[in-house]
């Protein structure tokens, strides 16, 4: 089955730490998303890639860092730059960038600061 | 710039009873609206979508008209069941090539039987 799948579900980062957040899809989408959502606050867009090896900051990247080396991958760092960290990470793909198609969620992972 | 206001939650109802979420949008353009659920412990899953004015998206049950004259898309079911207990998100995408989702802040529905 085609799907989007996210690693670890929960993940503790340490003080100073960098940690890195795994999404991949094998759905043969072009572009990909990660999003924050934080309580009461819905989802807000942290970078996008459009196509490999090309990617945007969103509405929030400070304290965070891609890549897209792959097509079917797009992991997310969450630096020690990023000082509250704590929140709920969704990975998103969608077929192509600029049509409008939906977006495909992953399930997620929780990060909380040690 | 771009936002949606839901409705804000949590909403608590009894199981058959009629549920409206109140999604209001303010964007430039044409844009298309989503409605997505989001279950425990869980990512998104699209419920439906409608791309243009006096769409109708329906899906499981659950309606949602694209209102232009009045900007709005809520979201309706006749008769809830325990099992649509999730939070729901309204959402837009501007129709200028650009694929970001604006979202509301989400509407926590709670079924009680």
């Amino acid at each position: 089955d085609g799907g989007i799948t996210q690693s670890p579900k929960y993940l503790f980062r340490k003080e100073g730490q960098n940690v890195t957040l795994s999404c991949e899809q094998n759905l043969n989408h072009d572009a990909m998303y990660w999003y924050r959502q934080d309580p009461g606050q819905g989802l807000r867009l942290i970078y996008y890639s459009q196509i490999v090896n090309d990617f945007q900051k969103g509405d929030i990247a400070e304290g965070y860092s891609v890549s897209r080396e792959k097509k079917e991958s797009f992991p997310l760092t969450v630096t020690s730059a990023q000082k509250n960290p704590t929140a709920f990470y969704l990975c998103a793909s969608s077929i192509v960038w600029g049509s409008q198609e939906t977006q495909y969620f992953g399930p997620g992972t929780r990060l909380l600061v040690l | 710039g771009d936002s949606v206001t839901q409705m804000e939650g949590p909403v608590t109802l009894s199981e058959e009873a009629f549920l409206t979420i109140n999604c209001t949008y303010t964007a430039t353009g044409y844009p298309s609206l989503f409605w997505y659920v989001q279950y425990p412990g869980e990512g998104l899953q699209l419920l439906l979508k409608a791309t243009k004015a006096d769409d109708k998206g329906s899906n499981k049950g659950f309606e949602a008209t694209y209102r232009k004259e009045t900007t709005s898309f809520h979201l309706e079911k006749g008769s809830v069941q325990v099992s649509d207990s999730a939070v729901y998100f309204c959402a837009l995408a501007t129709n200028f090539g650009n694929e970001k989702l604006t979202f509301g802040t989400g509407t926590r529905l709670t079924i009680i039987p």
